[in-house]
């Protein structure tokens, strides 16, 4: 089956570490998406990427990296300079990021529940 | 850039009764328009989207939505709820056309379908 795994589902750290979130598609989609949420704030945009070996900063990157050097994968890292981590991260793939209607349909991961210590 | 109003945060209701979650966004020339529902500790599923066509929608779980330029809405409706169908439910807008765009969540409305 095709889809969007994240690791792991829940996931607790200590104040001052870094940690990273998997996600990884089997869609074959070239752009994927990192996503926070809070209760009663809907999804907010960290960062997204429209192909291989690039990505752009969303609206709430501050305090996170990611990578992209493979298709099917877009690890996000929580860094320590993150002053409010504890949240409920999703990862999102589309066949693409622009282009017409269809293309911009986005498929969501299980979701990875970080809490910091 | 665009936003996203749901205008009620919860709506309670009772088995087998009608529903509708309201939404609603900033203009715009050309929007493509989705609803996702998310059940406990879970991702988001598509439930129904709007790209161009018909304004009425049809998704899964018997499930609709009426697409309003002038009033730029996309009201979620079901004739008959379930209990299964408690869950939260997001709108979310993303500008029309070839470049880019973000894709714009609202709030969320958390339903409660009580027997």
């Amino acid at each position: 089956d095709g889809g969007i795994t994240q690791s792991p589902k829940y996931l607790f750290r200590k104040e001052g570490q870094n940690v990273t979130l998997s996600c990884e598609q089997n869609l074959n989609h070239d752009a994927m998406y990192w996503y926070r949420q809070d209760p009663g704030q809907g999804l907010r945009l960290i960062y997204y990427s429209q192909i291989v070996n690039d990505f752009q900063k969303g609206d709430i990157a501050e305090g996170y990296s990611v990578s992209r050097e493979k298709k099917e994968s877009f690890p996000l890292t929580v860094t320590s300079a993150q002053k409010n981590p504890t949240a409920f991260y999703l990862c999102a793939s589309s066949i693409a990021a622009s282009g017409s209607g269809p293309y911009n349909e986005q498929f969501f991961g299980p979701g990875t529940r970080l809490t910091v210590l | 850039a665009q936003s996203v109003t749901q205008l009620d945060s919860q709506v309670p209701v009772f088995e087998e009764a009608p529903v509708e979650l309201r939404c609603n966004y900033s203009s715009s020339v050309s929007v493509y328009l989705f609803w996702y529902v998310q059940y406990p500790n879970q991702g988001l599923q598509l439930l129904l989207k709007y790209l161009s066509g018909s304004t009425l929608v049809k998704g899964i779980n018997g499930f609709e939505a009426e697409f309003n330029k002038s009033q730029t809405s996309f009201h979620l409706r079901k004739p008959s709820v379930h209990i299964s169908d408690t869950a939260e439910y997001f709108c979310a807008v993303k500008d029309g056309g070839t470049s880019y765009g973000k894709l714009t969540f609202g709030q969320g409305t958390i339903l409660t379908v009580h027997p």
